[in-house]
């Protein structure tokens, strides 16, 4: 079945930088969108970015937008989370999810891992 | 961007009640080519990633129980739990995929027994 799992979550300072990294198995990683979506703590979802399925195409929220990156190795079954200039706002449980068909709607999703932006 | 509004944020229902969320979108997420409504539903227990319950409005994922149903169209959706079970507490939230990116969600609401 779908697997993906998150890792790279901890304490960091403000203005400084992290990489997330969500392994996947369980399906054709090539052949899907993955997406990051995060949830402040006690709050709602907050979609943050989507790549496309061969990395040609890339969006971002506005509020990351600029400071966020978003990649992905398809010979590694691998998604990654750029994120630099971390502010306290961004403190956050970051999940990755795979993309149905690329219409947004998310059919998997992993247990996230937890960012804490702190001085 | 498409906003969605959810109510209530919260609600208390008895075991094998019915449980009635809602949800409004700034506008229409109705494609008017294909007649379907670009809305999903959400699941997410305590401790949990969220769930995909329900997309195009009303069609229910693989597995997931028949007293879960959606209904609704163009701004406004109905999440419904006919006969609410222990396992169902949990925040349900809606999500949008009409316009993309983003794909907005609502903010969420907290189903729990009462």
């Amino acid at each position: 079945q779908v697997q993906l799992v998150e890792s790279g979550g901890g304490v960091v300072q403000p203005g400084r930088s992290l990489r997330l990294s969500c392994a996947a198995s369980g399906f054709t990683f090539s052949s899907y969108g993955l997406h990051w979506v995060r949830q402040a703590p006690g709050k709602g979802l907050e979609w943050v970015a989507v790549i496309s399925y061969d990395g040609s195409n890339e969006y971002y929220a506005d509020s990351v937008k600029g400071r966020f990156t978003i990649s992905r190795d398809n010979s590694k079954n691998t998604l990654y989370l750029q994120m630099n200039s971390l502010r306290a706002e961004d403190t956050a449980v970051y999940y990755c999810a795979k993309d149905r068909s690329g219409d947004y709607v998310l059919v998997s999703w992993g247990q996230g891992t937890l960012v804490t932006v702190s001085s | 961007d498409i906003v969605m509004t959810q109510s209530p944020e919260s609600l208390a229902v008895s075991l094998g009640e019915r449980a009635t969320v809602n949800c409004k979108s700034s506008q229409s997420v109705l494609y008017s080519s294909n007649n379907k409504n670009y809305l999903a539903w959400y699941q997410q227990k305590p401790g949990q990633p969220p769930k995909l319950l329900i997309s195009w409005a009303s069609t229910r994922e693989s597995g997931v129980p028949d007293r879960f149903s959606g209904s609704g169209s163009g701004t406004d959706f109905t999440l419904t739990i006919s006969g609410l079970q222990a396992e169902d507490v949990a925040v349900y939230y809606c999500q949008q995929y009409y316009t993309t990116p983003p794909g907005t969600f609502g903010q969420g609401t907290k189903v729990e027994i009462k």
